[in-house]
């Protein structure tokens, strides 16, 4: 079975302050990972699509990161509408569009 | 305007009553997809759609139904709505421009709840 867990749950940072929010997975495979941001009330808004282990693809103040067990978004000089939760999802190689989720990192900017 | 649309909204309603969510695309997307929302389960999927008549399952199909008549639609059916399908609903649209899924657009959510 897909699984997907992100670390941490919860991230407060101060403006400037930079970190990582960490996604591992276990897939049979991996078609591609990705990294998508939400605002609440919100649908997810698409960030980036890493198909291979070394791959790194960034975006402003976001980069993302693919090993073969985990995937890193790192996230330098923060602002505070940066503040979002942060959802990473795998698509498998067997086959199947089906996408599997993991619960999200909450991240909270304070300026 | 790039776009994926939901309707309607907000939905109450009572258990067993058939309702039908639609969901739109303008962007001649082959797969459509959608997911529902709770605490702490996060993002699930629960059906998905290749192309026209073709679907299938996701993670949590039970209870829902889909189809795929034309391309840029892809309604969720609810024949007999259960209180536990009270949820934040998500349709989505992509199209495979790599290995995987490029770009996948998400529509603004329909909340419902069934009482």
């Amino acid at each position: 079975e897909d699984q997907v867990t992100q670390s941490p749950e919860a991230l407060r940072l101060q403006e400037g302050e930079s970190s990582s929010l960490n996604c591992s997975y276990t897939v049979s495979g991996l078609r591609g990972l990705f990294w998508y941001r939400q605002d609440p009330g919100k649908g997810p808004e698409f960030l980036f699509t890493l198909y291979s282990a070394g791959e790194e693809k960034e975006k402003e103040r976001l980069k993302a990161t693919l090993t073969k067990k985990e995937s890193f978004l790192h996230i330098t000089a923060p602002k505070p509408e940066d503040s979002a939760t942060y959802l990473c999802a795998v698509q498998p190689r067997a086959g199947s569009y089906q996408l599997t989720f993991g619960k999200g990192t909450k991240l909270s900017v304070i300026p | 305007e790039a776009q994926v649309t939901q309707n309607p909204r907000y939905l109450i309603t009572v258990t067993g009553k058939k309702l039908t969510v639609t969901c739109s695309q303008n962007m001649n997307h082959e797969y459509m997809s959608w997911y529902r929302q709770d605490p702490g389960l996060g993002l699930r999927q629960i059906y998905y759609s290749m192309n026209v008549e073709v679907t299938d399952k996701g993670d949590v199909p039970e209870g829902y139904k889909v189809s795929r008549k034309e391309k840029r639609n892809f309604p969720l059916i609810l024949e007999s709505p259960s209180p536990n399908q009270t949820s934040l609903y998500f349709c989505a649209s992509g199209e495979k421009t790599g290995p995987a899924f490029d770009t996948q657009y998400f529509g603004p959510g329909t909340r419902l709840t069934v009482l």
